[in-house]
C-alpha cells in the first residue's frame, strides 16, 4: 500500500532560524514527488516537484531535495509569512496525477 | 483567470439529506479531481475524471457521485449525508499527461449533523 509520511507534525521556528520538514514515503512506481503549501482556510498550492534521486529545486527560503526513500524542504532564514502548513504528496498512478498525501508539518515563524 | 471555483464555501446538513457541491475550472484541464481533508489525515481522493464523460473512483468514493458532461465542471454530489461526511472538500484540476502540478480549489466546509 502506498503511503507517505511527514515530520515533525509541528515545527515552531524563530524568524530566522533555519530547519528542515521530511517527507517519507514508500509507493509503487514513484511518478513524482510534490510539496504544497497550504494556508488556514485555503486550498493547497503548488511549490514543487521532484522526479530523480539528488534533484533540487530552490524558491526564495525554500529548497526541496530527493532521494530514493524520502524527500526534504530546507527551510532558510525563515519569515512570519513562511508559516503554513507543508504538504508532501507522491503521485503513483498511470496518470501521474492521483496524489497520495501526507499529513502535512505544520510550521509557525515567530516574530 | 479564476483558476478553480468551488461553491459553496460553508454547508450545513442535516443526516440524510442531499447536496451537490459545485466545482468549475477556466483551465482547460482535462482532469478533474476531488479530495476530502481531515484533521491529521492527508487529503484522500474520492473520485476523479480524466476528461468528460469519463469518470473513476478513488480511496474514499462511498457516499459519492459525480459526473463530468463539460471539461469546466465536476460537481460532487452527496446522496444521503452521513456525520461521517464531516469534512473539508477540496476540488483540483490539471493537465492529464506528464504528471504536471495540480490546481487546487479554496475548498467547501461541510458539516452533517
Amino acid at each position: 500500500e502506498d503511503q507517505v509520511t511527514q515530520s515533525p507534525e509541528a515545527l515552531r521556528l524563530q524568524e530566522g532560524e533555519s530547519s528542515s520538514l521530511n517527507c517519507s514515503y514508500t509507493v509503487s512506481g514513484l511518478r513524482g514527488l510534490f510539496w504544497y503549501r497550504q494556508d488556514p482556510g485555503k486550498g493547497p498550492e503548488f511549490l514543487f516537484t521532484l522526479y530523480s534521486a539528488g534533484e533540487e529545486k530552490e524558491k526564495e527560503r525554500l529548497k526541496a531535495t530527493l532521494t530514493k526513500k524520502e524527500s526534504f524542504l530546507h527551510i532558510t532564514a525563515p519569515k512570519p509569512e513562511d508559516s503554513a502548513t507543508y504538504l508532501c504528496a507522491v503521485g503513483p498512478d498511470n496518470y501521474g496525477q492521483n496524489f497520495v498525501f501526507g499529513p502535512g508539518t505544520r510550521l509557525s515563524v515567530l516574530p | 483567470n479564476a483558476g478553480v471555483t468551488q461553491t459553496p464555501k460553508f454547508q450545513v446538513l442535516k443526516t440524510g439529506q442531499s447536496m451537490t457541491l459545485q466545482c468549475a475550472q477556466d483551465m482547460n484541464h482535462e482532469y478533474m479531481s476531488w479530495y476530502r481533508q481531515d484533521p491529521g489525515m492527508g487529503l484522500r481522493l474520492i473520485h476523479y475524471s480524466v476528461g468528460a464523460g469519463i469518470t473513476d473512483q478513488g480511496e474514499v468514493p462511498n457516499g459519492y457521485n459525480v459526473s463530468r458532461s463539460t471539461t469546466e465542471d465536476f460537481p460532487l454530489r452527496l446522496l444521503s449525508a452521513a456525520p461521517s461526511q464531516t469534512s473539508v472538500y477540496f476540488c483540483a484540476s490539471s493537465y492529464s499527461i506528464g504528471g504536471g502540478k495540480a490546481f487546487f480549489g479554496q475548498g467547501t466546509r461541510l458539516t452533517v449533523v
